[in-house]
């Protein structure tokens, strides 16, 4: 089973509008942290935000923030208040934590986000 | 502070030929990984480094694939005769630690690309 899926291959929002980039993750391990990763078309990973399994409120970062649905295994970014600068592709990740071992962080397939004028 | 540093930034080879690419992580960090980002792919782990522990190499490809960090610092990932299925960005990331809450911090990468 995939540890990281991202369904939505391509998204497109207006600008100044919301946008909600869908994660599900897939781990029996009850410590883990959910990442999510902007990477433009330059190519660089950057960090937006992390969620750990046993915080009680759904992080926030300026106009990220992440819908924490631990029932559902779901780990959904919030963009809020589009920007062109926005348009990239988007990388949840997930580290499950008992294990000092690399190969415990997984990551998605992507999304594109287009954010359009 | 500076961030991951990766050099070089581009590279072009010829089939067959051997390559080595440079991480320099940020200072402090104890964890240095490898990743190879095929075109419109996701992250593809190769190996992993902590601190003076034996690294987790469990995601490298092929034998042609090795990689060593010098004091726990700069990591080289060298492949040798290479392949035109090689060609990827490689990316670089480090870590405080290796905990769920390790954010892994990532350098601009290197292009490589087998001619």
């Amino acid at each position: 089973a995939q540890k990281i899926t991202q369904t939505q291959p391509g998204m497109f929002v207006q600008e100044k509008e919301a946008v909600t980039l869908d994660c599900t993750y897939d781990t029996s391990d009850p410590s883990y942290g959910l990442f999510w990763y902007k990477q433009p078309s330059s190519g660089e990973m950057i960090f937006l935000i992390y969620q750990g399994s046993y915080d009680q409120q759904n992080a926030t970062e300026g106009r990220y923030s992440l819908n924490f649905q631990k029932a559902r295994k779901s780990a959904n970014l919030v963009i809020s208040a589009s920007q062109l600068g926005d348009s990239a592709m988007y990388f949840c990740a997930m580290r499950e934590g008992l294990r000092p071992a690399g190969n415990q962080f997984y990551f998605g397939t992507g999304t594109s986000l287009t954010v359009i004028p | 502070g500076a961030g991951v540093s990766q050099s070089p930034s581009n590279k072009v080879t010829e089939k067959g030929k051997d390559v080595e690419l440079r991480c320099d992580p940020i200072s402090g960090h104890t964890a240095l990984y490898w990743y190879r980002q095929s075109l419109g792919q996701g992250l593809e782990f190769l190996i992993y480094f902590q601190g003076n522990s034996a690294p987790d190499k469990s995601g490298l490809p092929s034998d042609r694939f090795s990689a060593e960090r010098t004091g726990g610092s700069v990591s080289t990932l060298t492949i040798q005769r290479t392949q035109q299925e090689d060609s990827a960005v490689y990316l670089c990331a480090s870590s405080t630690t290796w905990g769920p809450s390790d954010t892994q911090y990532f350098g601009p990468g290197t292009r490589l690309t087998v001619l």
